[in-house]
């Protein structure tokens, strides 16, 4: 049972546009969302969340929305750069859970 | 150290053997976690410690997986008996107090296991 999907294995985006990442999730207990990056022979590395209590959250060119109802949620990398080719994970958690869920990951291509 | 590392990076055996990893958290932190990732797919949570106490073990697939933190740094998971559907990238991570799944985790870089 996938809790956290993220249903495009790949995107490739034109360098200065604008990249949407998607993630649904099942599990309404999720309270906590966050975003991963991941370059290749490294570990993800973090890169911005969201507690269910906000509907957006910024920081420099990410945006992760979250729309609670539809329980889903979106990152956008405005404007794009070739330097964000990367795997991108959704991961949730809940309130006191240590444990996080990720999604399959999504591949970001920016092409120049 | 500046980052979690984890030993060996790569690792071949043959099925029905054992099989040790190794992590190394950022000194200071509290809470080191492990997850499983197949191919193509996120990390999966398997067990976690707080200092050397291990508080959820249960992602750990069978009673083949085992882990341990006996002095609250360093930590192994053991995988006795591999089976072929074992194979896969074991990722360690780290955090400062564990407080949450809301606190950020520090993910070393991985052991690639192939079960031949």
């Amino acid at each position: 049972d996938q809790q956290v999907k993220q249903n495009s294995p790949s995107l490739s985006v034109q360098e200065g546009r604008i990249s949407i990442l998607n993630c649904d999730y099942t599990n309404s207990m999720f309270d906590y969302f966050l975003w991963y990056k991941k370059y290749p022979a490294e570990g993800p590395t973090f890169l911005i969340s969201i507690s269910s209590i906000k509907d957006k959250n910024e920081d420099g060119r990410f945006t992760v929305f979250l729309n609670k109802s539809a329980k889903h949620l979106s990152l956008h990398i405005v404007p794009s750069q070739p330097g964000d080719s990367a795997v991108y994970f959704c991961a949730a958690t809940r309130g006191g859970a240590q444990k996080l869920v990720f999604g399959q990951g999504t591949r970001l291509t920016i092409n120049p | 150290g500046a980052g979690v590392s984890q030993s060996p990076r790569y690792k071949v055996t043959k099925r029905g053997q054992d099989v040790t990893l190794r992590c190394d958290p950022i000194s200071s932190h509290a809470t080191l976690y492990w997850y499983q990732q197949a191919l193509g797919q996120g990390p999966e949570f398997l067990t976690y410690f707080n200092y050397e106490a291990q508080p959820d073990k249960s992602g750990l697939p069978s009673d083949r997986f085992s882990a341990e933190r006996p002095e609250g740094s360093i930590s192994t998971l053991t995988i006795q008996r591999t089976e072929q559907r074992d194979s896969a990238m074991y990722r360690c991570a780290s955090s400062l107090s564990g407080w949450g799944g809301e606190e950020t985790q520090y993910f070393g870089p991985g052991t690639r296991l192939l079960v031949l």
